[in-house]
């Protein structure tokens, strides 16, 4: 059974770079079968897609964030990393990682992890 | 682009059937097939209920089914069950600049 897991530092300070990573297991992040996705969730808000990687290095950001996005993969590890850059407190949320399946089309997530809390300081 | 517009709650008694609407425009759900729903149970990881507008992933029970006219889709959960009390999101595809835009989530309120 595939399993997704977030993790990172829950406080990061304005200005500095939030680094997350999702630990896949029981599937390959080789797989040429899925995306891996970010996605996140600001308090009182509603679900925001952040991006997602196919078969390193293709990346496909949210054109909002695209110019402090960052969306990789480490194989070694089977995980896949992100990276925003110069946050703020706006970039406060529960931030998911997900797995969409490719078939027909991509454009959903069936399997997600359980999201890591991320919280921007001043 | 916007995100994808549904009601903040709704409400139902068990056994009872409810319908979750999401609006979005020519550009997102009235563009293409690819409306998915997702429950979210505070706490744990969301879970996938429909995608392609009207498929249901195995182990979803067919209480749940998805349909779109226009530019809006909508949930329908028949059969109300009190696990059923959860958020739901919708999510669209929106084009290869927007990509994916999801609702504000809609929470459901057995009573």
């Amino acid at each position: 059974q595939v399993q997704l897991q977030e993790s990172g530092p829950g406080l990061v300070k304005s200005s500095q770079t939030l680094s997350l990573t999702c630990t896949v297991s029981g599937d390959s992040v080789k797989s040429y079968d899925y995306y891996w996705s970010w996605i996140r969730q600001p308090p009182g808000k509603g679900l925001e897609w952040l991006g997602y990687i196919y078969a390193s290095p293709n990346t496909y950001y949210n054109p909002s964030l695209k110019s402090r996005l960052s969306i990789s993969v480490d194989t070694s590890k089977n995980q896949f990393s992100l990276m925003l850059t110069s946050v703020t407190a706006a970039d406060t949320a529960v931030y998911y990682c997900a797995r969409n399946p490719v078939g027909y089309d991509f454009y959903y997530m069936d399997v997600w992890g359980k999201g890591t809390t991320v919280t921007v300081s001043s | 682009q916007s995100a994808l517009t549904q009601p903040r709650s709704v409400s139902g008694y068990p056994g009872q059937s409810v319908t979750i609407s999401c609006i979005g425009t020519i550009s997102d759900i009235g563009g293409y097939n690819f409306v998915s729903w997702y429950q979210h149970h505070p706490g744990s990881a969301p879970k996938l209920l429909i995608y392609d507008v009207t498929k249901r992933p195995s182990g979803v029970p067919g209480r749940f089914s998805g349909s779109k006219s226009g530019s809006t889709a909508s949930l329908t959960i028949s059969g109300l069950q009190a696990e059923d009390e959860a958020s739901y999101f919708c999510c669209s595809y929106a084009g290869p600049d927007t990509f994916e835009l999801f609702g504000g989530g809609t929470k459901l309120t057995v009573l």
